[in-house]
């Protein structure tokens, strides 16, 4: 059973603080994403990766980056965080060795920044 | 860019009744289109996907259904009951060496009433 989980379901900051928002994966997928989700608005892909080191720019990039040293583990970084970052954020992975393989998703982070 | 439209935003049906929701792309490469759940509080689960080479799909009381030449494809529930109600997103997969990314629609939030 797939397992995706996030560092933390809630979490407030200040403006300008800097935010890491952690993802990890028990499946040895090699792709991993990151999502943020708004009423109104779905998901929205910020970054993926698609193996460790290797990252590629979503649709919404501006203000944040990545951090993928392991596998396992993807990193969410808001670098100055504003009150436009307020948002649900969700990390999914997925077996790249499949050419139709499903995303599995992990529980969310929602993020408030004051 | 790619887009993915989906609707209705809100859908409101009796327990038992069917209920249809709507998506169309862009991309006339796109060739997977699957289908997330979200219940409230929870992460998004896949229910039903489609390849491009089929044209319909069925899983006891949903079904997709595809139409590439007009590059839309439905979901459709029936016997709906109170625990469909759920926000689900249709996505398409993106043409290209995109490692599995997807691009999802705004949701469709279903309400069940019983």
């Amino acid at each position: 059973d797939v397992k995706v989980t996030q560092s933390s379901r809630y979490l407030v900051k200040r403006t300008g603080e800097k935010v890491f928002l952690e993802c990890v994966q028990d499946m040895d997928h090699e792709n991993m994403f990151w999502y943020r989700q708004d009423p109104g608005l779905g998901l929205r892909l910020i970054y993926f990766s698609y193996d460790v080191k290797m990252k590629e720019k979503g649709d919404i990039p501006e203000g944040y980056s990545v951090s993928r040293e392991k596998k396992e583990r993807f990193s969410l970084i808001l670098e100055s965080a504003s009150t436009n970052q307020t948002s649900m954020y969700l990390c999914a992975s997925r077996d790249s060795g499949r050419a139709y393989s499903e995303q599995f998703f992990g529980p969310g982070t929602r993020l408030t920044v004051l | 860019g790619e887009n993915v439209e989906q609707h209705p935003s809100t859908l409101s049906v009796q327990e038992g009744d069917s209920a249809v929701i709507k998506c169309t792309y862009s991309d006339s490469a796109s060739n997977y289109f699957p289908w997330y759940k979200q219940e409230l509080g929870k992460r998004p689960q896949l229910i039903i996907d489609i390849r491009s080479n089929v044209g319909e799909k069925k899983d006891q009381r949903i079904a997709v259904t595809l139409n590439k030449t007009a590059k839309h494809f439905s979901l459709h529930i029936t016997e709906t009951q109170p625990e469909d109600s759920a926000v689900y997103f249709c996505a398409a997969k993106r043409a290209g060496g995109s490692q599995g990314n997807l691009i999802f629609g705004k949701g469709t939030k279903l309400s069940v009433k019983p």
